[in-house]
């Protein structure tokens, strides 16, 4: 069964670099049945989609947050990772990495974690 | 981008009732609609996948139907366990976008 640990810093000063490492365990990133996402969610709001990246390392981003993001993988490490510059309050949100099945649903979590973007 | 409109946002209901929460697309997505449940402090759960095939694991009282733009989810026989907040969410085209939120209170 997959797993998916969400790791990194849970404090953020305003206008750096956010960044976060997702470790698969029970799978392979290299997989080509699956997209690696990362998704975020305000405290208190909805969920937002931020990209996903495939094997081949092609990504896809949310317009809102293009420019801004950047998702990687690490095939030897089995992890994909999340940078997202120049953050402001708005970015605080609880961060999930996500297993989508290739145009269906997201069908495993982590567990999420907090990322607070203050000084 | 597609746009999920999900209604009501929130349902007070009583334990064993018949629930229906609604997911209208601003565009037709085909059967690429899914729902999650999540519970306090908990990620998201995929209940039903692909508009109305189940997922393993999840009891039988869920249950989801629709195609194009519009889309149900059912709980027939709430459990108080079933207390959340429910999302659909599509992924038939980029970006991938969610529902506002449905959540589901017992009484």
């Amino acid at each position: 069964q997959v797993q998916l640990q969400e790791s990194g810093p849970g404090l953020v000063k305003p206008s750096e670099t956010l960044s976060l490492t997702c470790t698969v365990s029970g799978d392979s990133v290299s997989s080509g049945s699956y997209y690696w996402s990362w998704i975020r969610q305000p405290p208190g709001k909805g969920l937002e989609w931020i990209g996903y990246i495939y094997y081949s390392g092609s990504t896809k981003y949310n317009p809102s947050l293009e420019s801004r993001v950047t998702i990687s993988l690490d095939t030897s490490k089995n992890q994909f990772s999340l940078r997202l510059t120049s953050v402001t309050a708005a970015d605080t949100a609880v961060y999930y990495c996500a297993r989508e099945v290739a145009f269906y649903h997201f069908d495993s979590w982590g567990q999420g974690t907090l990322v607070t973007v203050s000084s | 981008e597609v746009v999920l409109t999900q209604s009501p946002d929130f349902q007070s209901v009583t334990p064993k009732e018949k629930i229906t929460i609604t997911c209208r697309a601003s565009q037709s997505i085909g059967s690429r609609l899914h729902w999650y449940q999540q519970k306090s402090d908990q990620s998201p759960k995929p209940l039903i996948k692909y508009a109305s095939q189940s997922v393993s694991g999840v009891p039988s009282r869920f249950s989801g139907s629709g195609s194009g733009t519009d889309f149900t989810l059912t709980i027939d026989g709430l459990e108080t366990d079933d207390a959340a907040i429910y999302y659909c969410h599509q992924s038939g085209s980029l970006p991938r976008t969610f529902g506002q939120g449905t959540r589901v209170e017992i009484k």
